[in-house]
């Protein structure tokens, strides 16, 4: 039972290095959301995508595109990384949007020097 | 905006004594409310949530949160701490009736439990 899955799981970047971190869900999801978590802050949405081909800013967007090209996928990009982005990154899908269970992934730690 | 307000967090509680995490919302109107817990170096899995009907929602491990809507309250509590328990807890809001599909989390609730 895969759920769902984030690759890497532990990056360290430079300062205005770029990089992805790659979101896959095996459950046939239509949404699917990337967060950052920061100590004391809690959860803040970045990006979210309600299906394939679509994505919607969060409360957090600057300095990150995202992409859903496919269902199954969810790509996050940092094209010119900043230590402000040094965080926690959880992908998360649930079925049929935020009202319903939100299925997460287990993080990817993002250390920017 | 919509907000939630976790108070306290950090909490320390002795095993098999009651728990109790408060989470406050701000809305006019009843939003979807949620449970989470992290355990970890994991992502973070639903403890319970409410929509609407009865206010007090039963979840898994032993926790309920009693919806209050004259408080804008949605704590949590377990009657007897485990050691198992010991995780962050958030609380998160949908709000209804907007379009928009998110989740709003507060800052989350360090739990400890002293044996």
């Amino acid at each position: 039972n895969a759920g769902v899955t984030q690759t890497p799981k532990f990056r360290v970047l430079k300062t205005g290095q770029s990089m992805t971190l790659l979101c896959a869900q095996d459950m046939n999801h239509e949404y699917m959301y990337w967060y950052r978590q920061d100590p004391g802050m809690g959860l803040r949405l970045i990006h979210y995508s309600v299906g394939e081909g679509t994505t919607a800013k969060g409360e957090v967007p600057d300095g990150y595109n995202v992409s859903r090209l496919k269902k199954q996928n969810f790509l996050l990009g940092l094209e010119s990384a900043a230590p402000s982005q040094t965080s926690v990154y959880f992908c998360a899908s649930s079925r049929q949007g935020a009202s319903e269970k939100l299925f997460f992934g287990s993080g990817t730690q993002l250390s920017v020097l | 905006a919509q907000s939630v307000t976790q108070l306290g967090s950090h909490v320390s509680v002795s095993e098999g004594a009651l728990v109790l995490l408060r989470c406050n919302y701000s809305s006019s109107v009843p939003p979807y409310l949620f449970w989470y817990v992290q355990y970890p170096n994991q992502g973070l899995q639903l403890l319970l949530k409410y929509t609407t009907g009865a206010t007090l929602v039963k979840g898994i491990n032993g926790f309920e949160a009693e919806f209050k809507k004259s408080e804008t309250s949605f704590h949590l509590t377990k009657p007897s701490a485990h050691m198992s328990d010991a995780a962050e807890y958030f609380c998160a809001v949908k709000p209804s009736g907007q379009g928009a599909q998110k989740l709003v989390f507060g800052q989350g609730t360090r739990l400890t439990i002293n044996p």
